[in-house]
């Protein structure tokens, strides 16, 4: 069963930040958080996981709430390239446990 | 370096047929997962190996296994073939900094 909750989809214009959210409400103490994108139904591209601090590469940034509940991944300055589904991933031992994405919409 | 290899690409199997799908991992890497992506869902893990033996097995039916090489590639083998088995297969292998490296997929139709 999916550990995380994320919208079904969202828009973002061109050059603007992408705010994507997630729900791990059930997340145990030692399961990372991971994000990966999937375009065209191409493998899923690791972009970025963590624990329980912010974490920041040259590709976005995680914001893990303070209880681990919840967290955003930030795209700062979206491209058209950028449109893809976007899956919260939690990691429990060694198996990705997916939910459904959100697929995000990049307009020019 | 070469990324995750996977093959073949593309597959049609007849309904009751058997289909071996083939991963190669990252150089180095010694871990490999399998997982199954049914049309507009997430994937959904089936098994992972690491140095040659089964550390996890998802929720799937025994028609579904799969094997590690001394190499680290690996193979899922898949019996009896239903319509419901067409999906994207993908392969993600790992090292050790927890990061998992996904192949391109076989996409499996079965007709």
């Amino acid at each position: 069963d999916a550990k995380t909750t994320q919208p079904p989809s969202m828009d973002c214009a061109e050059g603007r930040a992408a705010n994507l959210p997630c729900n791990h409400s059930t997340i145990s103490g030692n399961e990372y958080v991971y994000w990966y994108r999937q375009i065209h139904s191409q493998g899923p591209q690791y972009i970025i996981h963590g624990l329980k601090n912010n974490e920041t590469n040259e590709m976005a940034s995680l914001i893990i709430t303070e209880d681990r509940k919840s967290s955003t991944l930030i795209l700062p300055h979206a491209t058209l390239r950028d449109t893809a589904v976007y899956y919260c991933i939690v990691r429990v031992t060694d198996k990705l446990i997916f939910g459904t994405g959100t697929r995000l919409q990049v307009f020019p | 370096d070469a990324g995750v290899t996977q093959s073949p690409t593309h597959l049609i199997k007849t309904r009751g047929q058997h289909v071996t799908l083939r991963c190669s991992p990252i150089s180095g890497h010694k871990s490999v997962s399998w997982y199954q992506q049914v049309l507009g869902q997430g994937p959904q893990f089936i098994f992972q190996y690491y140095e040659k033996e089964e550390r996890g097995r998802g929720n799937f039916p025994d028609r579904f296994s799969a094997r590690q090489f001394p190499n680290y590639s690996s193979e899922l083998n898949v019996n009896a073939l239903l319509l419901g088995d067409s999906a994207l297969y993908l392969c993600a292998s790992s090292g050790t900094n927890y990061g998992y490296t996904f192949g391109s997929g076989t996409r499996l139709t079965v007709v």
